[in-house]
């Protein structure tokens, strides 16, 4: 059974920095693109970031580039969103997803709160 | 930018449902996806490429159209179906972008 689970949401003051995990299991991480989707009541779903099965193509929504840096690890199987220059428009739901432009897969999320 | 009508479907059970995503471009080869999300749970891929169905979605569930108009279409509806759902391009390049969302609720 194919499992994202994300750790790693909190309450930032903005300008703060913060590093999401995403836990996979049940599938062949390093055969998969992975993605990161963010979700708020105010912007509704958005695609932050992706990075490819092997990690040489990385993209970034215009909102986040050049503050969030996506990466993975293989051997652990975990996909990492590090968040940072955080703005109050960045809070909400972080989704990791399996996929590199359409997802099959999501995990539950993690809430970001960025507030002072 | 993508943008779904209605914002708010009511209908009763058994009924059929249609939903509409309208793009303000073309849509690269067809590339859009239906999501199904429901309260308190992460968003579920319905449909991807336009028109196929996701792995274990049932059949009452299709999608439909090309270019910048496209129909997610649930016959027969059931309990478990009303939720709010997105659709999703994700054509040659980024931004891959949601529309706002439908809700289906029911009557």
């Amino acid at each position: 059974e194919v499992q994202l689970l994300e750790s790693g949401g909190d309450l930032v003051q903005p300008g703060r920095s913060l590093r999401l995990s995403c836990a996979a299991s049940g599938f062949t991480f390093r055969n998969y693109a992975m993605s990161w989707v963010r979700q708020s009541p105010g912007k509704g779903l958005e695609w932050v970031s992706t990075i490819s099965f092997s990690g040489g193509a990385i993209y970034y929504a215009d909102s986040v580039k050049g503050r969030f840096t996506i990466s993975r690890d293989i051997p652990s199987n975990t996909l990492y969103l590090h968040l940072s220059s955080l703005k109050p428009e960045d809070s909400g739901v972080y989704y990791c997803a399996r996929g590199l432009n359409y997802y099959d897969y999501w995990g539950q999320g993690t809430l970001v709160t960025v507030s002072s | 930018v993508l943008t779904q009508s209605p914002g708010t479907l009511s209908l009763s059970p058994g009924e059929g449902a249609t939903l509409s995503c309208r793009a303000s471009q073309s849509v690269t080869g067809n590339y859009l996806a239906w999501y199904q999300q429901k309260p308190g749970q992460s968003p579920r891929l319905l449909i991807y490429g336009a028109s196929k169905r996701a792995t274990g979605i049932p059949d009452r569930f299709s999608g439909s159209g090309f270019g910048t108009d496209f129909t997610l279409t649930i016959s027969r509806l059931e309990p478990e179906d009303f939720a709010v759902y997105y659709c999703q391009q994700y054509g040659s390049s980024t931004p891959w972008t949601f529309g706002q969302g439908t809700k289906l609720e029911i009557k």
